[in-house]
């Protein structure tokens, strides 16, 4: 059964950029099957798609955050990753890696701890 | 596409059977999934193409609907039920989530 596992700091200051990276064990990045995606939830904002990687390395942003947003995948690795610039207050939530698997009817079937990431000085 | 789930909070007993709703603000066909989540946990499917019941998922879960209205139902609820489930759309991108329905011991 795939696993993923969030990594990266918990704590950021504002305006600088958080990294997360999400590592992939039991199953492959390179499936055709799967988009990796990027979700989080805050008390504020509840669940908030960020974005996702397909196999063939295109991303899709959510259209709200698609200027500080990149998210890349190293297939070497197995793992993809999140970067988000110039951070506020507003982006501290718990941010989780996903699955989507892709079917007539698409659905995030497999999802990472999820990693508390705070933004302050 | 926004999702707005009824009620927000629930009260119940072991054993009730309970109905959570989700209407999207236009259509979405049945490009609609449920999912569990636990206090500290992630989420957790439930329910894809509003209603076929994902592998491992008690049969007491179900869902229906389709275009605007859907509907969770969960016939018997046992204690474990008792957290917070949310609705989540598929049919364009961004894909979003309901804000959550909570149920609690009555």
């Amino acid at each position: 059964q795939v696993q993923l596992q969030e990594s990266g700091p918990g704590l950021v200051k504002p305006s600088e950029t958080l990294y997360l990276t999400c590592i992939v064990s039991s199953g492959s990045i390179r499936s055709g099957t799967y988009y990796w995606t990027w979700i989080r939830q805050s008390a504020e904002k509840g669940l908030e798609w960020i974005g996702r990687i397909s196999t063939s390395g295109s991303p899709n942003y959510s259209p709200s955050l698609e200027s500080r947003v990149t998210i890349t995948k190293d297939m070497s690795k197995n793992q993809f990753s999140l970067t988000l610039s110039s951070v506020t207050a507003a982006d501290t939530a718990i941010y989780y890696c996903v699955r989507e698997f892709l079917g007539p009817y698409n659905y995030f079937d497999s999802w990472g701890q999820g990693i508390l990431v705070t933004v302050s000085s | 596409i926004q999702l707005t789930q009824s009620p927000s909070f629930l009260s119940a007993s072991v054993g009730d059977r309970v109905t959570i709703t989700c209407r999207a603000s236009q259509g979405i066909r049945s490009y609609l999934g449920w999912y569990q989540q636990k206090p500290g946990k992630a989420p957790t499917l439930l329910i894809y193409g509003a209603s076929t019941v994902q592998s491992g998922v008690p049969s007491r879960f179900s869902g229906s609907g389709s275009g605007t209205e859907f509907t969770l139902t969960i016939s018997s609820l046992q204690p474990e039920d008792f957290v917070t489930y949310y609705c989540q759309h598929l049919n364009s991108y961004p894909p979003a989530f309901g804000q959550g329905t909570r149920l609690d011991f009555k």
